[in-house]
């Protein structure tokens, strides 16, 4: 079976670091990706990792152990407009996406 | 503006009726996507098309059908819709077939099924 977990809900405070963690159990896996999805609109691709390690990318930074199953979305200078959910997905054998369910994250001033 | 436009924008029909979505991909694009956005569910990835042939294919319904055309716009054709089908539809391009790209989303097409 695919099974991807993320903490259903997280708080952190404007100018703050916030990481969000990603675990996985599927069958194959061909790249982990993150994306950010404010209410009410379209998802927004942050990142993709397929080997193991750090990508650091602005305020963001993703990594990924595949050993471990395991990754997580760092934000680094927390802004307001950071407030939304994030998505971990993993691309599978045969190409699939399965998605984990979303962490919501509220920055508070 | 991500580039990829999606209509219509909201669609509201009856159980056992027939809709099609349509999705234009960004320009230069090869690759749509579609997913699928439930209240209960989550995403869900539907299916993926690459310069016109199926590439990858995900939970989607028999009932459910996608079509990529030359000029690379796709549709999504829902058929004998149920209850359960009212959802957010998304459609994202990328330039590659493997997905490590940046994948752009469009606005989305809400359905309710009455």
């Amino acid at each position: 079976g695919q099974n991807i977990d993320q903490p259903t809900e997280m708080t952190a405070t404007e100018g703050a670091i916030v990481q969000i963690n990603c675990t996985y159990q599927t069958s194959g896996f061909n790249g982990l990706f993150w994306y950010q999805q404010h209410a009410g609109e379209a998802p927004t691709f942050l990142s993709y990792n397929v080997l193991d390690g750090l990508e650091e990318k602005g305020r963001f930074s993703s990594f990924l152990s595949r050993s471990k199953g395991y990754s997580y979305l760092l934000l680094k200078e927390l802004q307001m407009k950071d407030s939304a959910s994030y998505l971990c997905a993993v691309r599978v054998y045969g190409q699939n996406f399965v998605f984990g369910p979303g962490t919501r994250l509220s920055v508070l001033p | 503006d991500s580039g990829v436009t999606q209509t219509p924008k909201h669609l509201i029909t009856a159980t056992g009726q027939r809709v099609t979505l349509r999705c234009s991909p960004r320009s230069g694009d090869l690759s749509v996507y579609w997913y699928q956005q439930s209240l209960d569910q989550g995403l869900q990835f539907l299916i993926q098309y690459y310069n016109g042939e199926e590439r990858a294919k995900g939970n989607i319904l028999e009932r459910f059908s996608a079509q990529q055309f030359p000029d690379l716009h796709s549709e999504l054709n829902l058929s004998s819709l149920e209850l359960g089908d009212s959802a957010l539809y998304f459609c994202a391009s990328s330039q590659d077939q493997g997905g490590q790209e940046t994948q752009y989303f469009g606005p989305g097409t809400r359905l309710l099924v009455l």
